[in-house]
């Protein structure tokens, strides 16, 4: 078990670029999450995976944000046009079902829009 | 829509006492679970401590306590025996037990520990 892991770490890029964040969970976690943080507030979801199917967005997730999981596993997260905005930190986390079973979060991934 | 709200945003302790974080959430469910997760600086969050809301008993882990009130829907977190490490933001967090639901955090609590 070597926990949910995401790369990049921190991120800086130009307002209107894209970018890609990958998250790897804990191995044979069906359920996949991400979530964005922005300082001072808690995480607030953004989206689910159950295996590769994406099961529920939240309408925080623009028309710019998509997210993958193509086989289960590793899952994306990619942002296009990128506005100062997006400034966040973008949490994964991973599970092995619902209700009482734990969710593990990774270390997150900081971007900077400049 | 489930709501979690923390109303202390920042609170202070001194090592070896205990202090208590507040939570109050709001749902329609009967069935759910409550979390306190902790976020370090610059590291990863974890889960400190779990409830069911069917369980009456209050859920305990080591130095790190929880008093459940259902019918107030308040679930606040009480640290004993304070130490540098529990130094971090503490969130509180919310899990309906219908599906897909995801967790729903309050905007956390920052504690610090002085020596």
């Amino acid at each position: 078990d070597t926990g949910v892991s995401q790369n990049p770490r921190h991120k800086i890029t130009k307002r209107g670029q894209n970018v890609t964040f990958r998250c790897d969970p804990i191995s044979e976690h069906n359920r996949l999450y991400w979530y964005r943080q922005t300082l001072g507030q808690g995480p607030e979801f953004l989206t689910y995976f159950q295996n590769e199917a994406q099961l529920e967005k939240s309408r925080l997730l623009s028309d710019r944000f998509s997210a993958e999981r193509p086989k289960g596993s590793f899952s994306t997260l990619e942002i296009q046009r990128t506005e100062q905005g997006d400034s966040a930190m973008y949490l994964c986390a991973s599970s092995s079902g619902g209700g009482r079973n734990t969710i593990y979060f990774g270390e997150g991934s900081w971007l900077t829009v400049v | 829509a489930q709501t979690v709200t923390q109303s202390q945003p920042e609170m202070s302790v001194q090592e070896a006492e205990t202090v208590t974080l507040s939570c109050t959430y709001d749902t329609s469910e009967s069935d759910y679970y409550l979390f306190w997760y902790k976020q370090p600086p610059s590291r990863q969050m974890i889960l400190v401590i779990r409830q069911e809301a069917y369980k009456q008993q209050n859920a305990t882990e080591n130095r790190f306590s929880v008093n459940f009130q259902k019918a107030a829907k308040s679930f606040s977190l009480k640290i004993s025996d304070s130490q540098l490490g529990d130094a971090a933001m503490y969130f509180c967090a919310y899990r309906g037990n219908s599906g897909n639901t995801p967790l729903v955090f309050g905007k956390g609590t920052r504690l610090s520990v002085i020596a």
